[in-house]
């Protein structure tokens, strides 16, 4: 099955800098890859997703880039500000059931 | 808000007991997923329902169980309930089978506790 690495573990930024986490997976045949935040104590929020036949999706200050051929793809997030602390997971999928989730990025933005 | 629900938010059992998570989706919505996370495990998935059929299954023990009802609520049964169950519980809905260009919208969750 699909196995999805996510790092850091934890990330702590400046309130107005920018904010990266990575992810990698196993699988060559996923091609949905989700992005969701996780509120203390809340539900997985959808914040972006990107499926296989695109390289690079924004909205806003957040932006997600892939790489089909190294099989990774990260979230960048611009201009950080106190709302975006939260955890942030990515995940990824053949399709969007069955998601495989990665471990989690604790995101601390510091006024 | 998704427009999932779920209940009960809170659940306090004890080791060996039964109990029953209920899970509405956003109407529309044919499918459901289940997830467990745990601070262990992290955010798994058990299982998705679509139209009242099971239709893809991870990492669900078989002392789980869940169903889909014709108004297409669904609800997952633990049973058999040991320490390591206590986690939260989401479900999350989507509009169709799970094709391409679908999304999860996640529930509140139900937390657990068995002790």
């Amino acid at each position: 099955g699909e196995n999805v690495e996510q790092h850091p573990s934890t990330l702590s930024v400046q309130e107005g800098d920018s904010a990266v986490i990575k992810c990698t997976y196993s699988d060559s045949a996923s091609n949905y890859f989700p992005w969701y935040k996780q509120e203390l104590g809340k539900r997985p929020q959808l914040i972006i997703d990107i499926r296989s036949n695109v390289g690079e999706k924004k909205d806003q200050r957040i932006a997600v880039t892939l790489n089909k051929t190294a099989k990774h793809f990260s979230l960048h997030i611009t201009e950080t500000q106190p709302e975006d602390s939260a955890v942030y997971f990515c995940a990824a999928a053949e399709r969007p059931y069955k998601l495989s989730f990665g471990a989690g990025t604790t995101v601390t933005v510091r006024a | 808000d998704s427009g999932v629900t779920q209940t009960p938010k809170h659940l306090i059992t004890a080791t060996g007991q039964r109990v029953t998570l209920r899970c509405s989706p956003r109407s529309g919505d044919l499918s459901v997923y289940w997830y467990q996370q745990s601070l262990d495990q992290g955010l798994q998935f058990l299982i998705q329902y679509y139209n009242g059929e099971e239709r893809a299954k991870g990492n669900i023990l078989e002392r789980f169980s869940a169903q889909q009802f014709p108004d297409l609520h669904s609800e997952l049964n633990l049973s058999s309930l040991e320490l390591g169950d206590s986690a939260l519980y989401f479900c999350a809905s989507s509009v169709g089978v799970g094709g391409p260009e679908e999304t999860q919208y996640f529930g509140p969750g139900t937390r657990l506790l068995v002790l």
